[in-house]
């Protein structure tokens, strides 16, 4: 059981670049997120979505978008990188009711744009 | 709204030392709450949660109980190690949409 998987762990991409990291889960979970670690700083909830085809926006959206075909899929895209999106982003999910279960995180990706 | 706060870091002990890290939060209602340990280089991991208030989560030695009165979710444990080391965050579910709101999360250095 391979849980959350976040692909790849690590990337550079230069200012006004995109990309897209991907997040897979085989847990069936209907609730997944992505959230952003500052160094140093908590956890900062970027988007979330409750199941496939619906997605919101968390705190700090501005610069990424997302869409979930699938339930197992959760990709965030960063379409013009700039430096303060230098950070960790972890990809998470969850039962759909109910908060005893707690999240399952990914490893994480940690992106830094020069 | 909701919001956590925990006691900021570094916290440093010895191995064998007694730990608390205090976390209290302000929710509407009665949240669950939940305590996430992150080792380095790795993904945040479920420690231990509760979900009423006067519950005692408890998990690898590590003790929280939710006080209602005090609005509190204090992390213990009574002899430390240094594969402890690590930062540890306070959540707690904030109704709707299954939504953890996180503190800024405590680092734990234990020293031989």
């Amino acid at each position: 059981n391979a849980g959350v998987t976040q692909t790849p762990k690590f990337r550079i991409l230069k200012i006004g670049q995109s990309m897209t990291l991907q997040c897979t889960q085989d847990m069936n979970h209907n609730y997944m997120y992505w959230y952003r670690q500052d160094p140093g700083m908590g956890l900062k909830l970027i988007y979330y979505s409750v199941g496939a085809g619906i997605t919101d926006k968390g705190e700090v959206p501005n610069g990424y978008n997302v869409s979930r075909s699938t339930t197992e899929d959760f990709p965030l895209r960063l379409e013009l990188a700039a430096p303060s999106q230098t950070s960790v982003y972890f990809c998470a999910s969850s039962y759909p009711v109910g908060a005893n279960y707690g999240y399952t995180f990914g490893s994480g990706t940690r992106l830094t744009v020069v | 709204g909701d919001s956590v706060t925990q006691m900021e870091g570094p916290v440093t002990l010895s191995e064998e030392a007694f730990l608390t890290i205090n976390c209290t939060y302000t929710a509407t209602g009665y949240p669950s709450l939940f305590w996430y340990v992150q080792y380095p280089g790795e993904g945040l991991q479920l420690l231990l949660k509760a979900t009423k208030a006067d519950d005692k989560g408890s998990n690898k030695g590590f003790e929280a109980t939710y006080r209602k009165e005090t609005t509190s979710f204090h992390l213990e444990k009574g002899s430390v190690q240094v594969s402890d080391s690590a930062v540890y965050f306070c959540a707690l579910f904030s109704g709707g949409y299954n939504k953890l709101i996180f503190g800024a999360g405590t680092r734990l250095a234990v020293h031989p």
